[in-house]
């Protein structure tokens, strides 16, 4: 079946510094790809998404390429501030489109720190 | 305007019990779909619910039960719990249960079993 699998944390930086999360999939369609993002104590937001193959999703500083030669779609920001400390998750999405189902698929979360 | 509203927020149970979840999902989303998230893990699709049906059901046994009602709300029902059932439980409305459409997720409801 479909799997997500994301670089293991936690990772520590320190303000202004580079991050890049490394996030890759195994589908046996095309998937959407999505990287979301917890906050303590609450729930899960979508941080950004990629539909089809070179698509770069990109918002509030922090980019994705889906890349489906190395089937990756890694997350990256040229530089961390402390409000950037959560839990982000890379998935994706399987089912059809026009109302059939809809689900993600979570890969393990990536804890980062970030401090001043 | 309000968000995805899930309650209640903590609830503990002891083994054997019977729990239900509820979901109230954003003003006019018709979609409602379940995630189960074990500390230290990613969230789990449970279930999802379109115009009151059931549109999707992850690998979970039997004990877990969810409906839809009329106002597009949610119930997640679990029946003889079990420790490994403690979890933080998660609901997301969408407009359609599509790829195309945002997902909105409540901040859940963490459910201890001691």
């Amino acid at each position: 079946g479909n799997s997500v699998t994301q670089m293991e944390g936690p990772v520590t930086l320190s303000e202004e510094a580079f991050l890049t999360i490394n996030c890759t999939y195994t589908a046996t369609g095309y998937p959407s790809l999505f990287w979301y993002v917890q906050y303590p104590g609450e729930g899960l937001q979508l941080l950004l998404k990629a539909t089809k193959a070179d698509d770069k999703g990109s918002n509030k500083g922090f980019e994705a390429t889906y890349r489906k030669e190395t089937t990756s779609f890694h997350l990256e920001k040229g530089s961390v501030q402390v409000s950037d400390s959560a839990v982000y998750f890379c998935a994706l999405s399987e089912g059809g489109s026009g109302g059939s189902n809809y689900k993600l698929t979570f890969g393990k979360g990536t804890l980062l720190t970030v401090n001043p | 305007d309000a968000g995805v509203t899930q309650s209640p927020t903590h609830l503990i149970k002891t083994r054997g019990q019977h729990v239900t979840l509820r979901c109230s999902p954003i003003s006019g989303h018709k979609s409602v779909s379940w995630y189960q998230q074990v500390l230290g893990q990613g969230p789990q699709f449970i279930f999802q619910y379109y115009e009151k049906e059931e549109r999707g059901r992850g690998n979970f046994p039997d004990r877990f039960s969810a409906r839809q009602f009329p106002n597009y709300s949610s119930e997640l029902n679990v029946n003889a719990l079990l420790l490994g059932d403690s979890a933080l439980y998660l609901c997301a409305s969408s407009l359609y249960p599509s790829t195309n459409e945002k997902l909105f997720f409540g901040s859940g409801t963490q459910l201890s079993v001691l």
